[in-house]
């Protein structure tokens, strides 16, 4: 089944404290990107990436990092997690660019960093 | 800058036809997507528009006009099951992730 997978689903943790959110996807997707959702602000992009090791900022990425070593695999990495990055996150992935190609979402991540 | 725009809340009769409108203002334009999205859950893709006019999949259409920034989804014979926020979304260009409107909280009443 064509899927995007994120692991954990929900996590409570504490400021500071290194933190890796991962996602993956079986559909040999080139794009993949990262996005918050904060009630009344809607999904706001992280990071994105067009391909293995290309990666760019989106409009949000402070306090995160992201890396792309292999083709299936897009990690949000958050190294000093603070309260402000209580969210919930979602990973996306397409075959090719965004510009005509739907998203396809993963089941999302609930963070709460207390 | 990019500005997306849709009306926060609806509520609609089951069985009735709803509208949802969504204007934006972008530095560039390759398409316009539609999104639903159920509470606690991922969005999944309703459709996309790239051209002027209707397209029509089953009871949903979607409609765009380029030259007034302006498009819309209609949802026909309304189920409850349709309750749920539907989200406009834009790629400024081609390579750069989509830019959201904040979405539109449809709820579908007896």
């Amino acid at each position: 089944e064509a899927q995007v997978t994120q692991n954990p689903r929900y996590l409570i943790t504490v400021t500071g404290k290194k933190l890796t959110v991962t996602c993956s996807q079986n559909m040999n997707h080139e794009y993949m990107s990262w996005y918050r959702q904060d009630p009344g602000l809607g999904l706001r992009q992280i990071y994105y990436s067009m391909n293995v090791e290309v990666t760019d900022k989106g409009d949000v990425p402070e306090g995160y990092k992201v890396s792309r070593k292999e083709k299936r695999n897009f990690p949000l990495i958050l190294e000093s997690p603070s309260p402000n990055q209580t969210s919930l996150y979602f990973c996306a992935s397409s075959s090719g660019q965004p510009g005509g190609q739907p998203q396809h979402f993963g089941d999302g991540t609930r963070l709460s960093i207390l | 800058g990019q500005n997306i725009d849709q009306p926060t809340e609806m509520t609609a009769t089951e069985g009735a036809i709803v509208q949802i409108n969504c204007t934006y203002q972008t530095s560039g334009f390759n398409g316009l997507f539609w999104y639903q999205q159920h509470a606690g859950e991922a969005p999944t893709f309703l459709s996309y528009n790239v051209l002027d006019g209707l397209e029509e999949k089953g009871r949903f259409s979607s409609f765009l006009s380029r030259s007034k920034g302006y498009s819309y989804l209609l949802l026909k014979e309304l189920q409850m099951k349709d309750s749920a926020s539907y989200l406009c979304a834009v790629p400024p260009s081609g390579n750069t992730p989509l830019v959201f409107g904040k979405g539109t909280r449809l709820s579908v009443i007896a």
